[in-house]
């Protein structure tokens, strides 16, 4: 069965500084993987997706991920934070019965 | 605007009552979800319908019930209503798991 695990339930980053919310997944198959941003009583706004092409996906807003398939990781990256980032972020994986899982997310918080 | 419409928006409802949550896509995709999101939970899954006609259950299908009678629309009701099931939900749609997925901007339902 597929799942997906989010490493971090809070992250703090100061504003300019790397952001890192990282997400193990398992899966007996090759799945396709997405990140997900809900801002503060919003709907959730697709981030990027790897759906087995390139490794190393780039996102919306600066964000990209890279998939590891021998760390089973997806991991999320940004090079500078900036204030508008602070979110709650999840980590997606599909099933091969056509479900559609989510981590229980990561809410990144940003320091002035 | 295309995408995914839920209504209504926010509901009340006393303990024992019943209701039907409407999601409608106009971009004419095959895949529908409920998801309900609780904090520290991340988004559950309901029940989800692969086509017309057609409904599976997720991980919380319990005092849930769907219909998919037509494409455009997926609707979840709930027969006699519990405090449990106070949450916010959201539905998304897809054409299928690899391409991500559109969401609504949720109900939130509390049951009193």
């Amino acid at each position: 069965a597929q799942s997906v695990t989010q490493l971090d339930s809070h992250v703090s980053v100061s504003e300019g500084t790397p952001v890192l919310l990282r997400c193990n997944y398992s899966s007996s198959y090759s799945p396709s993987l997405f990140w997900y941003v809900q801002h503060p009583n919003k709907g959730l706004q697709l981030l990027l997706k790897y759906t087995s092409a390139a490794t190393l996906v780039k996102g919306i807003n600066g964000f990209e991920a890279e998939f590891k398939k021998s760390e089973t990781s997806f991991h999320l990256t940004k090079p500078s934070a900036h204030m508008s980032d602070a979110a709650e972020y999840f980590c997606v994986v599909t099933s091969r019965d056509d479900k559609i899982i989510f981590g229980k997310g990561t809410r990144l918080h940003i320091l002035p | 605007n295309a995408g995914v419409t839920q209504t209504p928006k926010f509901r009340v409802l006393k303990t024992g009552q019943s209701m039907t949550l409407l999601c409608a896509q106009d971009m004419n995709h095959e895949y529908m979800y409920w998801y309900r999101q609780d904090p520290g939970m991340g988004l559950r899954l309901i029940h989800y319908s692969v086509g017309e006609g057609t409904t599976a259950k997720g991980e919380v299908p319990d005092g849930y019930n769907v219909s998919r009678l037509k494409k455009q629309n997926f609707l979840l009701g709930l027969e006699s209503a519990a405090p449990s099931q106070t949450s916010v939900y959201f539905c998304a749609s897809t054409p299928g798991t690899a391409y991500g997925y559109t969401f609504g901007s949720g109900t939130r339902l509390t049951v009193v």
